[in-house]
């Protein structure tokens, strides 16, 4: 299918366990992303990526991961979760530039216990 | 200080009325583009409309329209004729073109929470 899909859609994990939140993009867009959503924040950005291998900070990147050793595949890995990482997080993708639309994944609620 | 602010948290509107709704940025980059997201109860994320800082012309996409007040760094989201359908989460939210040496994904406002009633 055509998109951008996440997954998994809900996940449940405990306070240092590691996790990995897979996002997919059918696009061959040459930039991907990475945001989290909390109330009161809006979506912060946590990592993007311009090309495969070239990834880069965000605004709340600390205790996340990001590799990209395809163009199509951005995935997040929380390696020692935190309850303060329980959040919805949302997978985005799109052209490079500022004039280029993001498009978004459906969102990943992760609740860490 | 804020790049996106939204001075709205809440708004109710009545059924086929128009609504504004409000977003001041600050950028010193002069290559920007200001985008407005929806967002149902549902949780997705739909883009609805998009304005560049070099546009001349205020976007319009169907019901929506985005009136842009460049001197005054403003991007209000204007939905004619609103409809149930409509209440949602609305994101203002700004990509930067670069030589500010920022990020180069979106920053977003916090948000309004739109309600229609009938």
């Amino acid at each position: 299918d055509a998109g951008i899909t996440q997954s998994p859609r809900y996940k449940i994990t405990e306070t240092g366990r590691q996790v990995t939140l897979m996002c997919h993009q059918t696009w061959s867009h040459s930039y991907m992303f990475w945001y989290r959503q909390d109330l009161g924040h809006g979506l912060r950005l946590i990592y993007y990526s311009a090309a495969a291998d070239i990834t880069d900070k965000g605004e709340v990147p600390d205790g996340y991961v990001v590799s990209r050793s395809k163009t199509e595949n951005f995935p997040l890995t929380l390696e020692s979760a935190t309850r303060s990482q329980t959040s919805v997080y949302f997978c985005a993708s799109s052209g490079s530039g500022p004039y280029n639309e993001q498009f978004f994944g459906p969102g990943t609620r992760l609740t860490v216990l | 200080a804020q790049k996106i602010t939204q001075t709205q948290p809440g708004m109710f509107v009545q059924e086929k009325e128009a609504v504004t709704l409000d977003c001041t940025y600050d950028t010193s980059d002069p290559s920007y583009g200001l985008f407005w997201y929806k967002q149902p109860s549902s949780g997705e994320m739909i883009f609805l409309i998009y304005q560049g800082s070099y546009d001349q012309q205020n976007a319009t996409e169907g019901r929506y329209s985005l009136n842009f007040q460049k001197a005054r760094k403003s991007a209000n989201l204007v939905i004619s004729a609103s409809q149930l359908g409509d209440s949602a989460m609305y994101f203002c939210a700004m990509r930067e073109g670069g030589s500010g040496g920022g990020a180069d994904g979106l920053t977003f406002g916090k948000g309004t929470h739109l309600i229609i009633q009938p």
